[in-house]
């Protein structure tokens, strides 16, 4: 149990494009989700937290009209990337808690590589 | 603010020699304490957790820790390492009571000679 997957897993785009990136909770209601960015060799930055229903909470330094972030339902959250830009790729990984600290489960991650 | 210190970078052991990660936390009362292993390009997979209760804690794959609050540290440990142990360790802390965000040490990087 306590699956969590993301799509794409590879995401190639043009400089000034949007990309959105899914995070899905398969077996279990994720009421909250986090995303987080790595940079290589590095550990994992957390840029916001999501809860159902309700506006994420952003960390500081983290712009959140250029990380937009929905979580409209119990089992699925999107981070858009708006006009991203050659400064944005990394490697953006989610995770789902089924409720306040509790475990969090990791998704697989997503590359993204703006050209 | 709470804090993880994973002190070793880097370390390499040979294929069925023992293991320890260090792991230390520097917070005034007792987290709740992780350990997540992240293979190359993947994501974080978690091995074990520590809530409260029985301060060694088993978790998948063979590994586990002990919770030592005089020393505020979470070791990981493995009695006979194999070739797919290869990967990347994370320590990570919640605080309780407090918010849900987990924070991370820095990660141990793990190689496993033949």
């Amino acid at each position: 149990g306590a699956v969590v997957s993301q799509h794409p897993s590879w995401v190639i785009c043009k400089s000034g494009t949007s990309v959105k990136i899914e995070c899905r909770s398969l077996d279990f209601q994720a009421t909250t989700m986090f995303w987080y960015r790595q940079f290589p060799k590095q550990s994992l930055m957390l840029m916001a937290t999501s809860n159902e229903g309700s506006k994420a909470t952003y960390e500081q330094g983290v712009e959140k009209d250029k990380f937009l972030i929905n979580h409209a339902s119990l089992t699925l959250s999107t981070l858009t990337v708006t006009s991203a830009h050659p400064e944005d790729s990394s490697f953006y990984i989610c995770s789902a808690s089924a409720g306040f600290q509790e475990t969090q489960y990791f998704g697989p991650g997503t590359r993204l590589l703006v050209l | 603010a709470q804090s993880v210190t994973q002190p070793d970078i880097h370390i390499t052991v040979s294929e069925g020699a023992s293991l320890e990660l260090r792991c230390n936390y520097s917070y005034g009362a007792t987290p709740y304490l992780f350990w997540y292993v992240q293979s190359p390009g993947q994501g974080l997979q978690l091995l074990l957790k520590y809530f409260s209760g029985d301060t060694l804690v088993q978790g998948i794959k063979g590994f586990e820790a002990e919770f030592k609050r005089s020393q505020s540290s979470f070791n990981l440990r493995k009695p006979s390492v194999h070739w797919s142990d290869a990967a990347e360790y994370f320590c990570a802390v919640v605080t309780q009571g407090g918010s849900e965000k987990l924070v991370f040490g820095k990660g141990t990087k793990l190689t496993v000679n033949p």
